[in-house]
């Protein structure tokens, strides 16, 4: 069986510093995906990452894949209270039909 | 931008009721998809559907489920007689593509409970 586990589960920090959640898994994934929700709503699809040791930006955020696809990272640099919500890591299952296996989230709250 | 649309946002239905849920995937989109999230838990993969059938489905998806394109906008799930435990939020959500890399756009989302 395929898991994710995401940590911290839970990250208050103060506007202006920089974080880092983590998403480990002992199964390799084809592809990972990371996602924001909001409460009451459905996640958003924020970047996926596929190829060994691959690095994206998206603003001030940076995701990046472990050389052997079976752990990503997230860093917040500069947090923001608009960045304030539940982050989730998501990985292609090894059936090949899309399904995505989630991990638990981390909810991030920025404080002004 | 395209999205995935569901229907209702909110449903309460008692114990034993049959509910079918609503979603119209991004037009372009071939593979579709529900997962469900019970309050404070992970999200969950119910079901994968790709040209009118169920290519993958979890053993939260017994006999109790059903899902359906009964036509060429609308993917439905019916959960033929309801219980407590079914209470969660369901997503539906859909891709272009289903290969590595292939990127899941997800509705807002059914608030079903079950009373």
């Amino acid at each position: 069986t395929q898991l994710l586990e995401q940590s911290p589960q839970f990250l208050s920090i103060q506007e202006g510093e920089n974080l880092t959640v983590y998403c480990n898994s002992s199964s390799v994934f084809s592809s990972l995906q990371w996602y924001r929700q909001e409460p009451g709503e459905g996640p958003v699809l924020l970047v996926t990452v596929v190829t060994g040791g691959e690095v994206k930006k998206l603003k001030r955020l940076t995701f990046q894949f472990g050389d052997a696809r079976k752990d990503s990272s997230l860093h917040i640099t500069a947090a923001q209270p608009g960045d304030t919500g539940l982050y989730l890591c998501a990985g292609a299952g090894s059936s090949n039909t899309g399904k995505l296996i989630f991990g638990q989230g981390t909810t991030l709250q920025v404080k002004p | 931008e395209p999205e995935v649309t569901q229907t209702p946002s909110h449903q309460v239905t008692q114990m034993g009721q049959e509910v079918i849920l609503r979603c119209v995937p991004i037009s372009n989109h071939l593979y579709f998809y529900w997962y469900r999230q019970i309050l404070g838990q992970k999200v969950e993969f119910l079901v994968s559907f790709y040209n009118n059938e169920i290519s993958e489905k979890s053993e939260i998806f017994d006999d109790q489920f059903s899902v359906e394109r009964p036509d060429g906008s609308n993917f439905t799930l019916k959960i033929r007689s309801t219980k407590l435990e079914d209470s969660a939020m369901y997503f539906c959500a859909s891709s272009e593509l289903f290969f590595s890399g292939a990127e899941a756009f997800f509705g807002q989302g059914t608030r079903l409970t079950v009373v």
